[in-house]
């Protein structure tokens, strides 16, 4: 199985704050890779997939980057909303593996 | 609009069976694969199984493998998961969820999830 690493585990920002989440994968996956954001008590939501495309609907200030086996999501301007836990995810291969997860926290 | 609704969680013993249903509307159902992943409480998402767009390839992880099935019929517009053999290990969340069009394991919407506990 493809081992997703998420890091930081979680990190501590402030409104405005870029925040960088990097995800690596224990082997290539082009760039099969989807990020998630999930709030307390709701469902994850797509954010972006194929590495850098996004997700209709989703704000600009997300963005992703990557191929091979290291991966970026970049929130270039962080909003109250967007404290959440952020979920990588490789669709190369089955089975289908996540990271661990990094949770973004207000600072 | 594209709605998910799961259902049928509940407390089951260990060794229990329960069969979970994905209701699905607001699109063209037999056009996508979908999902299902699981959270336990507390802790991160793990894909569990997922199923081809006229229910003639499914896959499974191995924890699940030989214990759960997936299936669809397209007709109900509805996906079913029939997990057998319970441990107390799969008890989550379980979520159903729809792979996009292309890129068919990019889960681009998912239910509200229905809890699983297994415990005697």
């Amino acid at each position: 199985d493809i081992q997703m690493t998420q890091s930081p585990s979680s990190l501590s920002a402030s409104v405005g704050d870029r925040v960088t989440i990097t995800c690596r994968a224990s082997q290539s996956i082009t760039n099969y890779l989807n990020w998630y954001q999930q709030k307390p008590g709701k469902a994850p939501k797509l954010l972006i997939y194929a590495a850098s495309t996004l997700q209709r609907g989703v704000p600009s200030r997300f963005s992703g980057s990557g191929s091979g086996t290291d991966f970026t999501l970049t929130i270039s301007s962080l909003q109250p909303e967007d404290f959440a836990t952020y979920y990588c995810q490789q669709s190369y291969i089955t089975p289908l593996t996540f990271g661990g997860g990094t949770k973004v926290e207000i600072k | 609009e594209v709605q998910l609704v799961e259902s049928g969680g509940g407390l089951v013993q260990p060794g229990g069976s329960l069969r979970l249903s994905c209701a699905a509307s607001g699109f063209t159902f037999s056009s996508y694969w979908i999902h299902w992943v699981r959270q336990a409480p507390g802790k991160g998402l793990v894909w569990v199984s997922r199923i081809n767009i006229d229910g003639s390839t499914t896959t499974y992880a191995d924890s699940v493998k030989g214990r759960f099935t997936i299936s669809r019929d397209n007709a109900k517009n509805t996906v079913y998961l029939q997990m057998n053999s319970l441990r107390a290990e799969d008890t989550a969340v379980y979520y159903c969820a729809r792979g996009d069009l292309y890129y068919y394991d990019s889960a681009n919407y998912w239910g509200q999830g229905t809890l699983v506990t297994v415990s005697s």
